[in-house]
């Protein structure tokens, strides 16, 4: 069984502050996405990472793929309230095209 | 917005009582998934289907069946639900070509067993 890891698991910080989640796996993964999920709704797809040591910028937010596809960051410049939210690191499992999820990570932004 | 509606949002039945829940797509698309979705668990995988008729068990499929006769829905139903099933249940599709396995989620269905 492939497992995602997720950390940290909680993060309250004030706008305008930096932060960087992570996602860590001991599995290989071909490609891998990040979700953000806000209450009462499902998971949005941001991103996916496809090569080892990609990295993609979306705005504030730049997702970057280890070298070897087992780990991912996801790092947030000058965190909005509207950054609220459950992150949500995804590996495909390209036998079954399912999806592994992370635990998550529920960040709230304090205005 | 991906076409995907799920029925009903929300749900309370008793424990023992068949519960069927749907999920209906627009997009033509190939595959469909059922997750669940519990605090410190993320989402888990019950099922999932490739094509009509064609599906395969997740992770956690011990107590959930499904059903996909046409591409555009897939049934999930708990034969006798019990207190451990009360969760929020999540359809996805996706199109499956591009082997990047980017996936859109419905707005989910809240049940609750009593």
């Amino acid at each position: 069984t492939q497992l995602l890891e997720q950390s940290p698991q909680f993060l309250s910080i004030q706008e305008g502050e930096n932060l960087t989640v992570y996602c860590n796996s001991s599995s290989v993964f071909s490609s891998l996405q990040w979700y953000r999920q806000e209450p009462g709704e499902g998971p949005v797809l941001l991103v996916t990472v496809v090569t080892g040591g990609e990295v993609k910028k979306l705005k504030r937010l730049t997702f970057q793929f280890g070298d070897a596809r087992k780990d991912s960051s996801l790092h947030i410049t000058a965190a909005q309230p509207g950054d609220t939210g459950l992150y949500l690191c995804a590996g495909v499992d390209t036998g079954r095209r399912a999806l592994t999820f992370g635990s998550g990570t529920r960040l709230q932004v304090q205005p | 917005d991906a076409g995907i509606t799920q029925s009903p949002r929300h749900k309370v039945t008793e424990t023992g009582t068949p519960v069927t829940l749907r999920c209906h797509q627009t997009e033509n698309h190939r595959y469909m998934y059922w997750y669940r979705q519990d605090p410190g668990h993320g989402l888990r995988l019950i099922h999932y289907s490739y094509g009509v008729k064609d599906t395969d068990k997740g992770e956690v499929s011990d107590g959930y069946s499904v059903s996909r006769s046409k591409t555009e829905d897939f049934l999930l139903t708990l034969e006798s639900a019990t207190s451990s099933q009360t969760s929020v249940y999540f359809c996805a599709i996706s199109e499956g070509t591009s082997g990047r396995g980017e996936q859109y989620f419905g707005p989910g269905t809240r049940l609750t067993v009593t």
